[in-house]
């Protein structure tokens, strides 16, 4: 079955960076976008962005374009997210999740999200 | 970008009556619109994909509706697992977004 596994809890300082991870199972690694999804407390959903593991291309929400970076280690089929800038409203729960079709499809459908991870608690305070 | 407004931001009713939750476009995503259902410590649970298209083991109370603009999801008669809060998504090209969210709670 599809899990997604996430990297534990984090605690940083205002300025510092934070790279999450995510790795795969259960599927074809490179068959599905990988999104991440935030969710500061007391809020609602933010998405964040999505990656293609095939090709490594990603896109990113424009509020949070230039301060994160998605990439994937098809050899250990992780996805990681990195954070740089860090501010206290970045603290929140971060999930990543597997899209429901395949990578040719996301663009013909909702690109929903089918499968998530246990999520990462990141915390930035000083 | 596009914005989704959902409404009403909460919903208080009680098990076995109808819940309708509303989300508007700030403009048309096609039918690229999608429901999630959210508890508290619990991931999101993709419930409705393009509209109307429930996802697998999705009850069929869940049901999904509009075009354009405007979406609509119903939940036929509440059960006492439904009480949650639920989020519209929209895909623009490479983009995607979510609504606000409303919590449907037990009135």
């Amino acid at each position: 079955q599809v899990q997604l596994v996430q990297s534990g809890a984090e605690v940083k300082k205002p300025g510092d960076s934070v790279k999450l991870s995510c790795k795969a199972s259960g599927y074809t690694f490179t068959s599905h976008h990988i999104h991440w999804v935030r969710q500061a407390p007391g809020q609602g959903l933010e998405w964040m962005g999505i990656i293609n593991p095939d090709d490594g291309g990603s896109r990113y929400a424009p509020i949070i374009e230039g301060r994160v970076t998605m990439t994937r280690d098809t050899s250990t089929s992780t996805i990681y997210m990195e954070l740089s800038s860090l501010r206290s409203e970045d603290t929140a729960m971060y999930y990543c999740g597997r899209t429901l079709v395949g990578l040719r499809y996301c663009i013909t459908t909702s690109c929903q999200i089918q499968h998530w991870g246990q999520g990462t608690l990141v915390t930035v305070s000083s | 970008e596009i914005v989704l407004t959902q409404s009403p931001a909460t919903l208080s009713l009680s098990p076995g009556e109808r819940a309708t939750l509303s989300c508007r476009a700030s403009q048309s995503v096609s039918n690229y619109l999608a429901w999630y259902q959210h508890k508290p410590g619990q991931a999101p649970r993709l419930l409705i994909y393009d509209v109307f298209t429930r996802a697998i083991g999705i009850p069929a109370r869940f049901s999904g509706s509009g075009s354009g603009t405007n979406f609509t999801l119903t939940i036929s008669s509440l059960e006492p697992e439904d009480f949650a809060v639920y989020y519209c998504q929209e895909r623009n090209n490479w983009l995607l977004s979510f609504g606000g969210g409303t919590k449907v709670e037990i009135k």
